[in-house]
């Protein structure tokens, strides 16, 4: 079983749409938590760090359950610059960080 | 400029070939990371190093081996590569929030 898992999707949707991500992962002791973008044949660049109070940027809104070990990822209002591959990443300790195989998003005129 | 350069940004191999890829980092910071990433599995650290004298193995160092010349550069070699090497390799660095990646190495191993 891999460290973090994602949906692979693809999530295909119509601009405007919310659509939502989920990822769970394994390792209880993780410390920190990401959502990366990674735009095809591009690098991963940070989307916005997960908090456990929840948190939201513009359109974007991250939400952490340690309970249950998963984080979310909410896409309000969907552009079609949107469309990409969204990576969740956790952080055992010291910067060593796992990453999800990703989930991608195509979002549709 | 790029804060995180990578060469070559593509390379084609041989099996048992020596091959090097290096990373250059202009942002100042100590850590250093390789990843390699494959369809379906996602980014796997390789090694990583939090300063010049510190090396560490990731996830997945069985094959390769790494060298940090100065904070600022960090190489990794493949001493004989083989076929399943073939992937997209990606350097990092890192403040203590966020991992700015290189633009990647595609390597194909023959």
């Amino acid at each position: 079983r891999k460290e973090v898992e994602q949906d692979p999707g693809p999530f295909n949707v119509p601009e405007g749409a919310t659509v939502a991500f989920n990822c769970t992962y394994s390792n209880s002791a993780s410390q920190s938590f990401f959502w990366y973008r990674q735009d095809c044949r591009k690098e991963p660049k940070l989307l916005m760090s997960v908090y456990s109070s929840g948190n939201e940027d513009g359109r974007f809104t991250a939400q952490l359950n340690r309970a249950s070990q998963y984080i979310s990822l909410l896409i309000r209002d969907s552009k079609l610059s949107d469309s990409a591959t969204y990576l969740c990443v956790v952080n055992r300790n010291n910067n060593d960080m796992r990453f999800g195989a990703g989930t991608r998003l195509t979002v549709k005129p | 400029d790029a804060d995180v350069t990578q060469t070559p940004r593509n390379r084609i191999t041989k099996t048992g070939k020596r091959i090097m890829l290096e990373c250059s980092q202009t942002k100042g910071h100590d850590r250093m990371y390789w990843y390699r990433q494959d369809p379906g599995l996602g980014l796997r650290l390789i090694y990583y190093s939090f300063d010049v004298k510190d090396i560490n193995k990731g996830e997945i160092s069985d094959g390769y081996s790494v060298s940090r010349q100065a904070q600022a550069k960090f190489s990794l070699s493949l001493e004989s590569a083989i076929p399943n090497q073939t992937a997209l390799y990606f350097c990092a660095t890192s403040d203590p929030e966020t991992q700015y990646f290189g633009p990647g190495t595609r390597l194909l191993v023959l």
